[in-house]
């Protein structure tokens, strides 16, 4: 069962664009909502992650997007750069889960310079 | 800083093969997990583990097993390899619950 919708599934941005993934959620006890970044070869990194008490968090050109009554966040990257291509995990999970996390399927994000 | 390592960054096995796939970590991480990463399918969690030899189920723990016999050390065990194992396989730790998880590089196993 996935608890967790991701989209789009590749996205292809110019530099300088402003590039944005959705999730959806179904589980309304989730209450933490991280972003992942994998580059190729490595395993996932936690980039940036937000708690629903608010609506909107940001740090530097990333920033996620909270909307609780939809069920919806969003991670959107300004000033889009070649470096940013890489695979992005939303994911989401219950405080005190021992099993904390449930991720979504990935985007695929290419930056052209 | 926080350190996953896994056994083998490439792995080639034969149908029917037992595979072991080591992951430790070095910060006294309470938690570890294994995940399963294909395309399309994102991240699916096999199986993880709170404690030592303690393990719980996670989404997919059909045809794999565990062990933590050390706190920093947590193995993933295909009794008998198939073909729809082929995959790239994540090792994780987190100090406690509701921390951030910490991925090794991954070990992508090919079953032939």
């Amino acid at each position: 069962q996935q608890q967790v919708k991701q989209s789009p599934q590749s996205l292809i941005v110019q530099k300088g664009g402003i590039s944005i993934i959705n999730c959806a959620y179904e589980n309304t006890a989730f209450d933490y909502f991280p972003w992942y970044q994998q580059f190729p070869g490595k395993g996932p990194a936690l980039l940036i992650a937000i708690r629903p008490d608010v609506s909107e968090k940001k740090e530097g050109r990333f920033t996620i997007s909270f909307n609780k009554s939809a069920k919806q966040f969003s991670l959107h990257i300004m000033d889009s750069q070649p470096g940013d291509s890489a695979t992005y995990f939303c994911a989401a999970s219950l405080s005190g889960s021992a099993r904390q996390l449930t991720f979504g399927s990935g985007t695929q994000l290419t930056v052209l310079p | 800083d926080v350190k996953v390592t896994q056994s083998s960054r490439y792995l080639v096995k034969r149908t029917g093969e037992k595979v072991f796939l080591e992951c430790v970590q070095d910060m006294d991480h309470e938690n570890m997990f294994w995940y399963r990463q294909d395309p399309g399918l994102g991240l699916r969690l096999i199986y993880f583990s709170y404690d030592v030899k303690m393990k719980e189920k996670g989404d997919i723990p059909e045809g794999y097993s565990v062990s933590r016999e050390k706190k920093e050390r947590f193995s993933l065990i295909l009794e008998s390899a198939s073909t729809n194992q082929t995959s790239m396989y994540l090792c994780a730790s987190s100090l406690r619950a509701g921390n951030e998880q910490f991925f090794g590089p991954g070990t992508r196993l090919t079953v032939l």
